[in-house]
């Protein structure tokens, strides 16, 4: 079946290092992702998301790579602060980011933990 | 904006207990989701709705489980008879008809003894 899921299950970085959390998808129909970013004891948080018509796409302090060659989703995180120490997932929606409404599948997630 | 409300943030329970969860979307949201998450299975979805409509609920796991939305502002998930594997938390996500993103509510922690 269809699966998205995550290379590393736990990253650790120091303060102000950049961060690169990845994660592989295996539907070719996806055509949008999102990032997540759930704190302990939290709902999930918004963090980017990025079309498949793009392959780049950068928000504040936050940049998210798309290669559909591989099916491949990254999340870089410039200057990591300890606030940014979190569980991450992507997500991708399988069935188009043009306004409908369709379910998103869910990666295992990664955690972040900055070291001060 | 409150966004999305869950309650209880809490429960713990007896095996064979009935358990409603509730949420309330954010106001405008045409489309409301249930997820389950654990640490073994991560984030799942369970069901969801779009106008009030249950629209595809294959993530239920059994008939232990049903889930209603009887108005555009609140939904309940409820699960009868509990079991002990049914403890996990429990989020309600909504987003509008115009958008893809999901915003979370703070979750229910379901604890079945």
């Amino acid at each position: 079946g269809e699966s998205v899921g995550l290379h590393l299950p736990t990253l650790s970085v120091q303060e102000g290092d950049n961060s690169i959390i990845n994660c592989a998808y295996s539907n070719s129909a996806s055509d949008y992702f999102i990032w997540y970013k759930q704190e302990s004891g939290k709902g999930p948080q918004f963090i980017i998301d990025i079309r498949s018509n793009m392959d780049k796409r950068q928000g504040q302090r936050v940049t998210v790579l798309l290669n559909k060659t591989v099916k491949h989703l990254s999340l870089q995180i410039a200057a990591t602060q300890p606030g940014d120490s979190a569980v991450y997932f992507c997500a991708e929606n399988g069935r188009g980011g043009g306004g409908s409404n369709y379910k998103l599948t869910f990666g295992k997630g990664t955690l972040l933990t900055v070291n001060p | 904006d409150a966004g999305v409300i869950q309650s209880p943030r809490h429960e713990v329970t007896e095996m064979g207990q009935e358990v409603t969860l509730r949420c309330k979307p954010i106001s405008g949201h045409n489309s409301l989701f249930w997820y389950r998450q654990t640490m073994m299975r991560g984030l799942e979805l369970l069901i969801y709705f779009n106008n009030n409509v249950p629209i595809d609920d294959s993530g239920m796991p059994e008939d232990r489980f049903s889930a209603k939305m009887p108005n555009a502002s609140f939904s309940t998930l409820k699960i009868q008879p509990s079991e002990p594997r049914d403890s996990a938390v429990y989020f309600c996500a909504s987003n509008p008809l115009s958008g893809n993103e999901q915003f979370f509510g703070p979750g229910t922690r379901l604890t079945v003894l």
